[in-house]
């Protein structure tokens, strides 16, 4: 089954309001989460990550917030842009046996109308 | 710097046929990744290398495709035979060794399976 899951496969948020991206995952053992950023025939950038041993980081309009007994995290993007329409992707590791690969989520299209 | 390049951008083949893709990595980057992208499944890590060394060879991936990392700046994944449910992008990504760093990935490859 899927490791890493985005139930919802789109989200339309009006300009200036707030993006909420969502992700759960299955493995106990994932310690660090991430977001990538994928323009439409463009390949996936990170935008913020975060380690299990914290609840929560911000980055000027992005916070990732973990929540680790619901197996969830996600991504408030405050102020939404035009430009920020995107697919996000959320990714999960786990470092055991010094293994850095991730496991990805199928995406969210996030569109931010004027 | 460079980033990530991938070559071809874009590969048609025959049921069959065998075809290799190239990717060369970031300077300096010692983990290197392999990935399938489809509107389906999403991202699929097809391989994973660190330090030229096999760290996970895709489980359900294994039997026709073959990745191979020869020196730290060049990486080939070799598709043998092609069928037409391998038509997607395959994506390359690499990263800094030492604990989870960004993936930087290349523009990817479209291929084709006819």
């Amino acid at each position: 089954g899927q490791q890493v899951k985005q139930s919802s496969p789109s989200l339309t948020v009006q300009e200036g309001g707030i993006s909420i991206l969502n992700c759960d995952y299955e493995n106990d053992m994932f310690d660090y989460f991430a977001w990538y950023k994928k323009y439409p025939d463009n390949s996936p950038t990170l935008l913020i990550s975060v380690r299990s041993n914290v609840d929560k980081r911000e980055d000027g309009r992005l916070t990732v917030f973990l929540n680790k007994s619901g197996k969830h995290f996600s991504l408030h993007i405050t102020a939404s842009q035009p430009e920020d329409t995107a697919v996000y992707l959320c990714a999960a590791g786990d470092s055991g046996g010094s293994n850095y690969k991730l496991t990805f989520g199928k995406g969210t299209l996030l569109t931010v109308t004027p | 710097d460079a980033g990530v390049t991938q070559t071809p951008r874009h590969e048609v083949a025959e049921k069959g046929q065998t075809i290799i893709l190239k990717c060369e990595p970031v300077s300096g980057h010692n983990d290197l990744f392999w990935y399938r992208q489809t509107k389906i499944q999403g991202l699929e890590l097809l391989s994973y290398f660190r330090s030229k060394s096999l760290m996970e060879d895709g489980g359900a991936f294994k039997d026709r495709f073959k990745a191979e990392m020869l020196n730290s700046s060049f990486s080939t994944l070799k598709i043998q035979p092609t069928e037409p449910k391998d038509s997607a992008v395959y994506l390359c990504a690499s990263s800094y060794w030492g604990g989870y760093a960004e993936q930087f990935f290349g523009p990817g490859t479209r291929l084709t399976v006819l």
